[in-house]
């Protein structure tokens, strides 16, 4: 199936600062969502993108299909903003259903 | 409008036991999805359904889990004779069709003692 690798696994950022989130994929996408999943645990949909780009106030998201990568970017970045991060890809030859392999996330830490 | 939503939101169970775990999916969604999420892990698939039916189980660990959606709605997974094991955070999304954006529920904590 699908390989979903993300990085970096870890980042430490100050309040306002701003960072990119990778994500690579081994095969065409159909699907490719990012995740914020918040210290509840619940997955909260950040971007929709397959291709092309997105943007939603601070956060914009650019996946390059042809290439098999997607980057997610945080501006100014507040310390609400620390949970994992998580990529999702679904392979345009799955046979059925567009079932989500997720990579392993990316720990985001916003110190005040 | 509503999200999805699961039920219970933890359970607590011993082992050898057996356990359901319901899941609402957003009106109007035909594909329901089960994934399982371990500590410190990203969420991992289980099965799908399009409709009534279970399009895809290849991701059930064993024969001990199942799952059924027998109206096209309202999905549940049943796991019997539970292990230590299965201790992990069970979640459910739903999306409009194949490829479409799925949106995920708060998920069920089942721990196993």
């Amino acid at each position: 199936g699908i390989q979903v690798e993300q990085s970096p696994p870890d980042l430490i950022l100050q309040e306002g600062a701003n960072s990119t989130l990778r994500c690579n994929f081994s095969d065409s996408v159909n699907n490719l969502q990012w995740f914020h999943q918040n210290p509840w645990g619940q997955l909260i949909n950040l971007f929709y993108i397959p291709s092309g780009t997105k943007q939603n106030g601070r956060l914009s998201a650019t996946t390059v299909a042809t290439e098999r990568y997607s980057l997610l970017y945080i501006s100014s970045s507040q310390t609400t903003d620390s949970g994992v991060y998580f990529c999702a890809a679904s392979a345009v030859k799955e046979t059925s259903g567009s079932r989500l392999t997720f990579g392993e996330g990316t720990q985001l830490t916003v110190n005040p | 409008g509503a999200g999805v939503s699961q039920t219970p939101s933890n359970k607590v169970t011993e082992k050898g036991k057996y356990v359901e775990l319901r899941c609402d999916p957003i009106s109007g969604h035909t594909a329901l999805y089960w994934y399982r999420q371990s500590l410190g892990q990203g969420p991992e698939f289980l099965i799908y359904f399009q409709g009534t039916g279970a399009a895809d189980d290849s991701g059930l660990p064993n024969d001990r889990f199942f799952a059924v959606r027998p109206e096209g709605s309202v999905s549940t997974l049943k796991i019997q004779r539970t292990e230590r094991g299965d201790s992990a955070v069970y979640l459910c999304a739903s999306s409009y069709g194949q490829g479409s954006e799925q949106y995920f529920g708060p998920g069920t904590r089942l721990t196993v003692t």
